[in-house]
């Protein structure tokens, strides 16, 4: 019974490759995220979607293409791959966003482009 | 501007003697501060969290924080640190004056290695 789960683990490809990566949770939250941790272990948030509405845009290249179908679910689709987007990408979820409920993250996604 | 310090990169401490991770943090408004803690290669995992109230908050796995306002400081502790909690903690922040509405942006810290040996 994983809360927040992502798929899959580990993403190997090519660049200028497209990938997605899928994100669900079952803890009935209305609010997720994804967040981008480089190899420094730095964490930065990168999209955040409450009822299936963008609510968090931070700087992140258009290649990079959020996509919500019910508020469970909470993708991510990468177009045209660089090198420097290889990392760990974390999805998480709370309830109704709110700045003092604390997030549940997903086992993380690594991607590697070649 | 927002931001976390957390200015131990590592920690290292020898098993039953006590664990302290430091952050300072700097916002405009009111803070609501959180401790995250990850083991390898795994996500994050919640904590403890500061909203108001008493300044010391007790959470998960014997770990509790003591928020201090005129320092500016939430700092992680452990009374008798064991092996298994050696992983990497971060610190995370967010505040209404970081954002016009209430969406839950967190900022992070860099991350503090805790290095438990026996």
């Amino acid at each position: 019974d994983t809360a927040v789960s992502q798929t899959p683990k580990y993403l190997v490809t090519q660049m200028g490759n497209d990938k997605s990566i899928k994100c669900e949770q079952n803890l009935g939250h209305d609010t997720m995220y994804w967040y981008k941790q480089d190899s420094k272990k730095f964490l930065k948030i990168m999209f955040s979607y409450n009822n299936k509405e963008l609510i968090i845009n931070e700087t992140v290249p258009n290649r990079f293409s959020p996509k919500s179908p019910d508020k469970a679910h909470l993708n991510l689709h990468i177009n045209s791959l660089e090198l420097g987007d290889s990392a760990v990408y974390f999805c998480a979820s709370n309830s109704g966003g709110e700045l003092y409920n604390e997030q549940f993250f997903g086992p993380g996604t690594r991607l590697t482009v070649l | 501007a927002q931001s976390v310090a957390q200015p131990e990169d590592q920690v290292n401490v020898a098993e039953g003697n006590p664990l302290t991770v430091k952050c300072t943090y700097s916002v405009s408004g009111n803070p609501y501060l959180f401790w995250y803690v990850q083991y390898p290669n795994r996500g994050l995992q919640f904590l403890l969290k500061y909203i108001t109230g008493d300044n010391l908050v007790k959470g998960s796995y014997g770990f509790e924080a003591e928020f201090n306002k005129s320092q500016t400081s939430f700092h992680l502790k452990k009374p008798s640190a064991l092996v298994s909690d050696s992983a990497l903690y971060f610190c995370a922040v967010s505040s209404r004056s970081m954002t016009t509405d209430s969406w839950g942006k967190l900022q992070f810290g860099a991350g503090t290695q805790v290095v438990v040996t026996p």
